[in-house]
């Protein structure tokens, strides 16, 4: 699976649009890119998937460049309960055990 | 659907006693994943299995750990001879299979003085 590259901390306002940036150079063809984010003393949170198409959920909406070599987690309206890290993960469809290999993450932090 | 739980959510034990922790997957899952996970840094993987079978170990799993998943329902994770630097979160996940989504359980945090 391909290796992920996330800033290790981001700020944003309250109310404003998250943007979560992850780069992921060496992403093959067959495969995902996952995202979860982790709340303090919670277990990872599953918020979104994508292959190459945006993807927009009730949680958030991902945009992953054309080369697919990178992609931007948005959450378009932030809350103090989105502060959390956030985790961009890639994932072969030819991984049958459907592991996950996260990373260190970014650290949101959302200020009043 | 209950969520995944895990039990206890907290243990303290002093180094070179055994713990034993539970993790019960939602109901109809086939598929449970162990991850572990220290301070500052993500969630590793240990170990998963499909149904009662376990289809793939970690190296960091190592001779003093053991998992199981008897009936493929609930699974348990044993560490034994305990070590200060098993000191962690223990996360139990769980889906069915081919499925894109993971749902956690919020963990056994452990504490080996």
């Amino acid at each position: 699976d391909a290796k992920t590259t996330q800033p290790p901390s981001m700020d944003c306002a309250e109310g404003r649009a998250a943007n979560l940036p992850c780069n992921h150079s060496t992403i093959s063809g067959n495969e995902y890119v996952y995202w979860y984010r982790q709340i303090h003393s919670q277990g990872p949170q599953y918020i979104i998937h994508g292959l190459k198409n945006n993807e927009t959920n009730e949680m958030a909406s991902l945009i992953i460049t054309e080369d697919r070599k990178s992609s931007t987690l948005i959450l378009p309206h932030a809350t103090l309960r989105d502060t959390a890290v956030y985790y961009c993960i890639v994932r072969s469809a030819d991984n049958q055990g459907g592991k996950l290999i996260f990373g260190q993450g970014t650290e949101l932090s959302v200020k009043p | 659907d209950t969520g995944v739980s895990q039990d206890p959510r907290h243990k303290i034990t002093k180094r070179g006693q055994n713990v034993t922790f539970r993790c019960d997957p939602i109901s109809e899952h086939n598929r449970l994943y162990w991850y572990r996970q220290t301070l500052g840094q993500g969630p590793e993987f240990l170990t998963y299995f499909q149904n009662e079978a376990q289809l793939e170990k970690s190296r960091l799993l190592s001779d003093r750990f053991s998992a199981e998943r008897p009936k493929g329902s609930f699974s348990t994770l044993e560490i034994q001879r305990t070590e200060q630097g098993d000191s962690a979160m223990y996360l139990c996940a769980s889906s069915l299979e081919g499925a894109n989504r993971k749902y956690f359980g919020p963990g056994t945090r452990l504490t080996v003085l």
